[in-house]
């Protein structure tokens, strides 16, 4: 089973909520990524959790908090969006994020798409 | 920086090989991933080719690596009107112990299939 399973499909929100969107694999993967993806683009990276700590952070803006409350699971808080930010959000997942050995495959799930009004 | 950079638009009728080419710059690269995107949807994982291999095949797919310059192609057999979708083409980026490993894509080929 390689499935990354991501809610909401959908999510329309306005500049002053507070929204999640979550994620979620059991493939035992131990690196989950989030990537932002406008339309007719290529994905582009946010965050890297390697064993559940943050690794990499993509100068994303702090109106985006990402969260890894376990190794299956991986948050993204949105909070005073901005109507640029609207796209659809990926989730992916590999095996490990550590460097050496193993094709370390990333795995994507359908994504949310994002509007913000 | 990494560069991948791939055609925007392919279009063939149905029945016929596809292929679809993509360059990269970073001559360490370790594995190159093909993926696929159908409307509103996730990307989905088609092939991935080892850096010291040249070709590899999977039923309808041939991936071919030239890695002296440093070239990639995707050939589908018999493309099939189920095939339209937008394909990437990535490059595994190492960055270290616990640093996590990056993916840069390609701008993606929109494959058109006609009946």
């Amino acid at each position: 089973d390689t499935e990354v399973t991501q809610t909401p499909k959908h999510l329309v929100m306005g500049m002053t909520n507070k929204k999640s969107l979550k994620c979620e694999q059991h493939m035992g993967h131990r690196a989950m990524y989030w990537y932002k993806q406008k339309a007719k683009k290529p994905p582009e990276l946010m965050f890297v959790y390697s064993y559940e700590k943050l690794s990499i952070n993509e100068s994303v803006p702090s109106r985006f908090s990402p969260e890894c409350p376990n190794s299956s699971l991986l948050n993204l808080h949105l909070h005073a969006l901005q109507p640029e930010d609207s796209a659809l959000y990926l989730c992916a997942s590999s095996q490990s994020g550590l460097a050496g050995g193993g094709t370390d495959t990333q795995y994507f799930g359908p994504g949310t798409r994002l509007t913000v009004l | 920086g990494e560069d991948v950079e791939q055609s925007l638009f392919l279009s063939v009728r149905e029945g016929d090989s596809s292929v679809i080419n993509c360059t990269y710059t970073d001559s360490s690269s370790t594995y190159l991933y093909w993926y696929k995107q159908e409307p509103g949807a996730g990307l989905q994982l088609l092939t991935y080719i080892f850096s010291n291999m040249d070709m590899k095949q999977d039923q309808r797919l041939t991936v071919l690596l030239n890695k002296k310059d440093k070239h990639l192609s995707l050939r589908i057999a018999d493309t099939q009107t189920g095939d339209s979708a937008i394909y990437f083409c990535a490059d595994l980026l190492l960055r270290g112990c616990n640093a996590g490993n990056m993916l840069t894509f390609g701008g993606g080929t929109r494959l058109m299939v006609k009946p």
